[in-house]
């Protein structure tokens, strides 16, 4: 069974950071892509970007390039999401996704609760 | 960007009916077009992808369907399982997006 669980959520103030986790598990993560969406309350969900399955490539939603960071552990079947600088509208559900056969994303994980506010 | 755009944000329906969710994308996208399944407490699901083809395990109640750059969900036979929030996410181009999601509730 595939399985994504994120971590790293929390509390926060302004203009500090936070680095996500993402544990996967039931199918061969090194061969994945992988995608980190998010969903601020009461809002629909915005995509945050995605890295390849080697690492090779990532794309950034415009909004958060330069101030979000997406990697991978391939050895620890792990994706993390690296956030600075954060504000107040990042407030948000953080997701990680696994891509399919196309860009869809075809699991997610259950999301981490990213708060920030003084 | 690929602009989204989801209707209705809300709809409510019965047990046994059948309803249509829409999603018009900004400019062309061909069939590039995915639609999610949102419930509390689970994880999001992917129903259909490529506009029309159901993901293994979508029931068969739910189709998909394109006119342009109009699409369709078509939930025929509502059960009980099926309210719940969807979306609409474009992958023909980056950055990828989503509709602002349709809830849709007994």
């Amino acid at each position: 069974e595939v399985q994504l669980v994120e971590s790293g959520g929390g509390l926060v103030q302004p203009g500090s950071s936070l680095k996500l986790s993402c544990v996967a598990s039931g199918f061969t993560f090194n061969k994945s892509n992988m995608h980190w969406i998010r969903q601020a309350p009461k809002k629909g969900l915005e995509w945050i970007g995605l890295i390849y399955y080697d690492g090779s490539f990532k794309y950034y939603t415009d909004s958060m390039k330069g101030r979000f960071t997406i990697s991978r552990d391939n050895s620890e079947n792990t994706l993390y999401l690296e956030m600075n600088s954060l504000r107040s509208e990042d407030t948000a559900v953080y997701y990680c996704a696994k891509q399919g056969p196309l860009y869809v994303m075809d699991a997610w994980g259950l999301g981490a609760s990213v708060t920030v506010s003084s | 960007d690929v602009q989204m755009t989801q209707s209705p944000s809300y709809l409510a329906a019965s047990p046994g009916e059948s309803v249509s969710i829409s999603c018009k994308a900004s400019k062309s996208i061909g069939n590039n077009l995915a639609w999610y399944q949102e419930k509390p407490g689970m994880t999001n699901k992917l129903l259909i992808h490529s506009g029309s083809t159901l993901q293994s395990g979508t029931p068969s109640r739910f189709s998909g369907s394109r006119s342009g750059t109009d699409f369709t969900l078509t939930i025929r036979s509502l059960e009980f399982e099926d309210f719940a929030l969807y979306y609409c996410q474009q992958f023909n181009e980056y950055p990828l997006t989503f509709g602002s999601g349709t809830k849709l509730e007994i």
